[in-house]
C-alpha cells in the first residue's frame, strides 16, 4: 500500500535555486495538501487542491506555486529558493476537501537551503 | 484568528502509566478534530477524528474527548507502552473561512521502559 508517495526525500539546494517536489497518490481522493513543518510551529498550509483542476492558496503561498497534473499528482515548486525556505515538507491528500474523511500524509521531504 | 495550543510540549512517563494529551483552541466554530502520531523522519498517521457534533472517539488503548463550548480536547492513552513513544499532533478544520485545517505544535512522548 503506497498511500502518498513523496519525491525527493532529501535535497540541499543553493539559495537562488529552483527545484519542483513531486508527490502521488494512489487512494483516488480528490483532495491534495502541502503543507511545511517547521520546528516548534506545527505544520502550515502551503497551497491546496481541492479537486484536479483547483488550486488555492493556504496559510504561507509566498515564495511557492503548485501545479495539479492530474488527480493523482500534485507538485510543488520552488522558483528561487531562500533559506527561510529551510524545512520539512508533507504532502497529504483526502477524500473530499470538506468532508469529514481524514487527510493521510506521505514521509516528508527534507530540504535544506544554503 | 485559530489558533491551536498543545501543552505540554515533552512529556516523560514510565511504562504502564495512563496519560493525558492536551489540546486547546481559540475558536468554537470548527467542523472537526484530528489526533495524529508522528514518528521521527516519518510523516503523520491519523489516530482519531471527531466530528463537530460528537463528544469522542475511541480506538483500541486511545480514547479522544472533544469540548467545542470550551475550546479543549484531550487524547488518553491507558497502559502506555515503549512504542507509543512519538510526537502527538492535534489539528482542527474551522468550519469558516475555507476549511482550512489549523495543527498544534504537537507533544513529544517519550514511555520509559
Amino acid at each position: 500500500n503506497a498511500g502518498v508517495t513523496q519525491t525527493p526525500k532529501f535535497q540541499v539546494l543553493k539559495t537562488g535555486q529552483s527545484m519542483t517536489l513531486q508527490c502521488a497518490q494512489d487512494m483516488n481522493h480528490n483532495s491534495m495538501y502541502w503543507y511545511r513543518q517547521d520546528p516548534g510551529m506545527g505544520l502550515r498550509l502551503i497551497y491546496y487542491s481541492a479537486s484536479e483542476g483547483t488550486t488555492d492558496k493556504g496559510e504561507v503561498p509566498n515564495g511557492y506555486n503548485v501545479s495539479r497534473l492530474n488527480k493523482r499528482e500534485f507538485s510543488l515548486r520552488l522558483e528561487s529558493a531562500a533559506p527561510s525556505q529551510t524545512s520539512v515538507y508533507f504532502c497529504a491528500s483526502s477524500e473530499q476537501y470538506a468532508g469529514s474523511q481524514p487527510q493521510h500524509f506521505g514521509d516528508g521531504t527534507r530540504l535544506s537551503i544554503l | 484568528k485559530q489558533e491551536v495550543t498543545q501543552i505540554p510540549a515533552a512529556l516523560s512517563v514510565p511504562e504502564g502509566e495512563n496519560l493525558v494529551l492536551n489540546c486547546s483552541f481559540t475558536d468554537s466554530a470548527i467542523y472537526n478534530l484530528q489526533w495524529f502520531r508522528q514518528d521521527p523522519g516519518k510523516g503523520l498517521t491519523s489516530l482519531l477524528l471527531i466530528q463537530s457534533s460528537q463528544r469522542e472517539q475511541t480506538s483500541g488503548r486511545l480514547n479522544a474527548s472533544l469540548d467545542k463550548s470550551s475550546g479543549r480536547s484531550t487524547l488518553y492513552i491507558a497502559a502506555s507502552q515503549p512504542g507509543d513513544s512519538a510526537t502527538y499532533l492535534c489539528a482542527v478544520r474551522p468550519s469558516t473561512g475555507g476549511f482550512k485545517t489549523i495543527f498544534g505544535a504537537g507533544t513529544r512522548l517519550f514511555v520509559k521502559a
